[in-house]
């Protein structure tokens, strides 16, 4: 079965500081994966994507992840921190061989203090 | 350009109602999907259309979820005799190229109540 996990339910950095965001996944084929910022009372944001290629992928604001095989995972980054960065982030994956829909994670909330 | 819409915003209704929720894709978007949110948690899918064609519907709950897009473009999502389990954000997310990894566009969702 495919699935998300964003450990931290939680995450606080100080403003000028790298922030990582993490996210493991489990399908059983190859992955689509995904980054996805949700601030309040708005829809989901799209952020960036791993289809293929270069495991480090860049999006939006400034933030990129790494996609890593071998550990499963698809951490999100940014190399220095924004209040305004402060929001909740989703992490998804499809499963390429299983079909359309996204699996979410269930979030992590980014507090990013001044 | 004009992103995903839905409507209403926000739904109360008395439990065994029946609700309805609208979606507008992003035009040109051939396939759209319906997510479920409860409160703290991620996204949960429903269902996915191509076109009209509903192509998955294994995330629907129950047979009181029903969903159509009789011409390819708005899609509505019923809900027959609303119960407090169905309280939650309803999203709709649109997208172009599904099959390459397109990403998905969503709306800002329907917050249903179920007094």
């Amino acid at each position: 079965a495919q699935s998300v996990a964003q450990p931290e339910d939680q995450v606080n950095v100080a403003e000028g500081n790298p922030l990582t965001v993490k996210c493991t996944y489990s399908v059983s084929g190859n992955p689509y994966l995904f980054w996805y910022v949700q601030y309040p009372n708005r829809g989901l944001q799209f952020l960036l994507k791993y289809i293929t290629g270069d495991n480090l992928v860049k999006g939006s604001y400034g933030f990129e992840a790494e996609f890593n095989k071998s550990q499963t995972s698809f951490h999100l980054k940014k190399p220095s921190a924004l209040v305004s960065d402060s929001a909740l982030y989703f992490c998804a994956v499809r499963d390429v061989q299983a079909g359309t829909a996204l699996i979410f994670g269930k979030g992590t909330t980014l507090s990013v203090s001044s | 350009g004009a992103g995903v819409s839905q409507s209403p915003r926000y739904k109360v209704a008395k439990r065994g109602q029946d609700v309805a929720l609208r979606c507008d894709p992003i035009s040109g978007h051939v396939s759209l999907f319906w997510y479920q949110q409860a409160l703290g948690q991620g996204p949960e899918f429903l269902t996915y259309f191509q076109n009209e064609a509903q192509l998955d519907k294994s995330g629907l709950p129950s047979d009181r979820f029903f969903a159509e897009r009789p011409e390819g473009s708005v899609s509505t999502l019923k809900i027959q005799r609303t119960q407090q389990e169905d309280s939650a954000v309803y999203l709709c997310a649109s997208s172009s190229i599904v099959a390459r990894g397109g990403e998905q566009y969503f709306g800002p969702g329907t917050r249903l109540t179920v007094t």
